[in-house]
């Protein structure tokens, strides 16, 4: 079983829908999330983290946790063609002596206009 | 956000050479460092993780002769591919966090690296 895994889409939503990402994480022990944006050839960039079960919203973003599930999810509202990128999962894990983020492999979003 | 910058941001050289990119805080002191590879349309695989002072910690599979990994000062981490070859040739990213494991990380610009 991979560490962190997403659905590698591509999801495909139409301008100003709602977008939903997914994400379930192996280690029942991590304690903080993340998403990260990333477009075509660039490195990524954080949209937003979680280290409490339920809600987190933030502007057009609203990031979900369920630590009993092992889940997490991110909502984009109103979605944007600038929206379009792929979407990585982060889950902090404790291995080896250090806090390490690992990646899952990221859901591609197209939203179209 | 805290700033990161990498350089090269790309870089092309011969098989059988060395190529090295620099991982550099700018406006906070990172004890810890982490270097990731990604290939095309995959996501990021964790290589190592960088010490300041001692040595690095690399993940299983990951050659630690090949990928030569140097912490020396708390802004500062650097990444020597070792007689690189095509296979090698990759987007490689680096990241510091700014406090302790719950703190995010920032990335980067990245390095893309052909080797030829």
């Amino acid at each position: 079983q991979k560490e962190v895994e997403q659905n590698s889409g591509p999801l495909s939503v139409p301008e100003g829908a709602i977008a939903s990402l997914n994400c379930t994480y192996s280690d029942r022990g991590s304690q903080s999330f993340f998403w990260y944006r990333q477009y075509s050839g660039k490195s990524p960039e954080l949209i937003m983290f979680i280290y409490s079960n339920g809600d987190k919203e933030d502007g057009r973003f609203t990031a979900q946790l369920n630590k009993a599930s092992q889940y997490v999810s991110l909502l984009i509202r109103d979605s944007q063609p600038s929206d379009s990128a792929t979407y990585l999962c982060a889950v902090n894990m404790f291995s080896g002596g250090y806090n390490k983020l690992i990646f899952g492999a990221g859901t591609r979003l197209a939203v179209h206009p | 956000g805290a700033v990161v910058s990498q350089h090269p941001s790309w870089v092309i050289c011969k098989s059988g050479t060395s190529v090295k990119i620099e991982c550099r805080s700018l406006d906070f002191q990172a004890t810890t460092m982490f270097w990731y590879r990604q290939f095309p349309k995959q996501s990021l695989m964790l290589m190592a993780t960088s010490n300041e002072g001692s040595k690095a910690t690399y993940e299983q599979g990951v050659e630690k002769d090949k990928f030569l990994i140097n912490h020396a000062s708390l802004t500062l981490s650097t990444l020597t591919v070792t007689s690189a070859h095509p296979e090698d040739s990759s987007f490689y990213i680096c990241s510091a966090r700014t406090g302790q494991g719950g703190t995010e990380a920032f990335f980067g610009q990245g390095t893309r690296l052909t080797v030829v």
